[in-house]
């Protein structure tokens, strides 16, 4: 299993330019989790997915869509990207059940000038 | 405003001696309690689970939890250069929310 996989490692955009940050698991879990972390700080949740076509917000939505077409991808979009949104972006799964842990991809480094 | 706190440290702790890692949760209804170690410019990945009151170990890990004070710990024992990393304690606010809120870490130098 590859666990999970983010794409791509490194981005620099320019403010105003758009994208998507990729996140794919192979492991067949209902949960998966965008989450951003700045500099010295804690990770804060963006949106989230319990199962294909359900999504909802987490703490920090606003500069963000997603969706889930699948149980194995979760895309998140940045549509006009601002220099607040310079972040670490980590993708997460899980599977069902309070106690099962969350498997962190190896995150996207983000940088808008 | 479900709040996790942590004391962000630097924590410095001499090789082979305890180094001790806190965490406060304000939402008194939370159930689970997840410590996630991550090193530098890697994702966080899971030490130890805890959901009941009282400790829980796990080699050199030990997790403590008191729901009364609203408190949860890790103990990490006869410390290695290897444990120096940040730790990241998480909070499930109930057993059907599958959300966590994490704490803004606290980094921890093991000094050899």
């Amino acid at each position: 299993n590859a666990g999970v996989t983010q794409t791509p490692k490194f981005r620099i955009l320019k403010i105003g330019q758009s994208m998507t940050l990729q996140c794919t698991q192979d492991m067949n879990h209902n949960y998966m989790y965008w989450y951003r972390q700045d500099p010295g700080m804690g990770l804060k949740l963006i949106y989230y997915s319990v199962g294909a076509g359900i999504t909802d917000k987490g703490e920090v939505p606003n500069g963000y869509n997603v969706s889930r077409s699948t149980t194995e991808d979760f895309p998140l979009r940045l549509e006009l990207a601002a220099p607040s949104q310079t972040s670490v972006y980590f993708c997460a799964s899980k599977g069902r059940g309070g106690f099962y842990e969350q498997y962190f991809g190896p995150g996207t480094r983000l940088t808008v000038t | 405003q479900k709040e996790v706190e942590q004391n962000s440290g630097p924590l410095s702790v001499p090789e082979g001696a305890i180094a001790s890692l806190n965490c406060t949760y304000s939402d008194r209804g939370s159930q689970s309690f997840f410590w996630y170690r991550q090193y530098s410019g890697k994702s966080p990945e899971l030490i130890m689970f805890i959901y009941s009151n009282g400790d829980k170990e796990d080699g050199r890990f030990t997790a403590q939890l008191n729901k009364a004070s609203q408190y949860v710990s890790l103990l990490i024992r006869d410390s290695q250069p290897s444990d120096s990393a940040t730790y990241l304690c998480a909070v499930q606010s109930n057993f059907g929310n599958e959300k966590l809120t994490f704490g803004t870490g606290t980094r921890l130098t093991i000094i050899p």
